[in-house]
């Protein structure tokens, strides 16, 4: 299976960048996603194949990378983005999330 | 707007099935790939099974290949999950997803969830 290794926590200041990296253990090319996911709540896409801004989401997110190393970044941050965010790999089955990243204000 | 409500969760003993429902709105439910993933409380999240539009197709991790049977009925917009040989470690909730319509790379809309919990 492929493993998606992801930074367990984020501090960041409102205003300010957030970048979250996500790593494969093997190329995925580019069948990346990542997802958010706020205290309580069902997961919600935001980006698909590595750089694609999902339907109705801010320009605020965006993400980049290709092969084993991929980067989420939103900029800047606002109240609103505290959750925990999940790379996805649809590279090869079995389809796998990394661990999340909890995003925490400084 | 897309809507995907789960049903069906509650507490089960080892060892024993539940079946677990999902009532899709908003498109049109028989164009689209479909999908279970669940979470377990306070952990990550895991892809269940996923089905192709029209039922012939079906793809699962082999942490639950043999026990769960995901299935749909494309007249009822409706997306199943049978899970049989329940065991602790299924404990979570269990989230409908939307998948592509020509592929099922990505996990589109989720609904609410229905939280299984598999103890004695």
């Amino acid at each position: 299976d492929i493993v998606l290794t992801q930074s367990p926590a984020l501090a960041v200041s409102l205003g300010q960048r957030a970048t979250i990296s996500c790593r494969a253990s093997e190329s995925v090319r580019s069948s990346m996603h990542w997802y958010q996911q706020k205290s309580g709540q069902q997961p919600k896409l935001l980006i698909y194949g590595a750089s694609n801004l999902a339907s109705g989401v801010p320009a605020r997110f965006s993400g980049s990378g290709s092969g084993t190393d991929f980067t989420f970044t939103i900029d800047p941050v606002e109240a609103d983005d505290i959750a925990t965010y999940y790379c996805q790999q649809s590279r090869n089955d079995p389809y796998t999330f990394g661990a999340g990243t909890k995003l925490e204000l400084k | 707007e897309v809507q995907l409500v789960e049903s069906g969760g509650g507490l089960v003993q080892p060892g024993r099935s539940l079946k677990l429902s999902c009532a899709a709105s908003g498109f049109t439910f028989s164009n689209y790939y479909m999908a279970w993933v669940r979470q377990a409380p306070k952990k990550g999240l895991e892809w269940v099974a996923t089905i192709s539009t029209s039922g012939s197709r079906t793809y699962y991790p082999d942490s639950v290949k043999g026990r769960f049977t995901i299935s749909r009925d494309n007249a009822k917009s409706s997306l199943y999950l049978q899970m049989n040989s329940l065991k602790s470690e299924d404990t979570a909730t269990y989230y409908c997803a939307r998948q592509g319509q020509l592929a099922r790379d990505w996990f589109a809309y989720w609904g609410q969830g229905t939280l299984v919990t598999v103890s004695s």
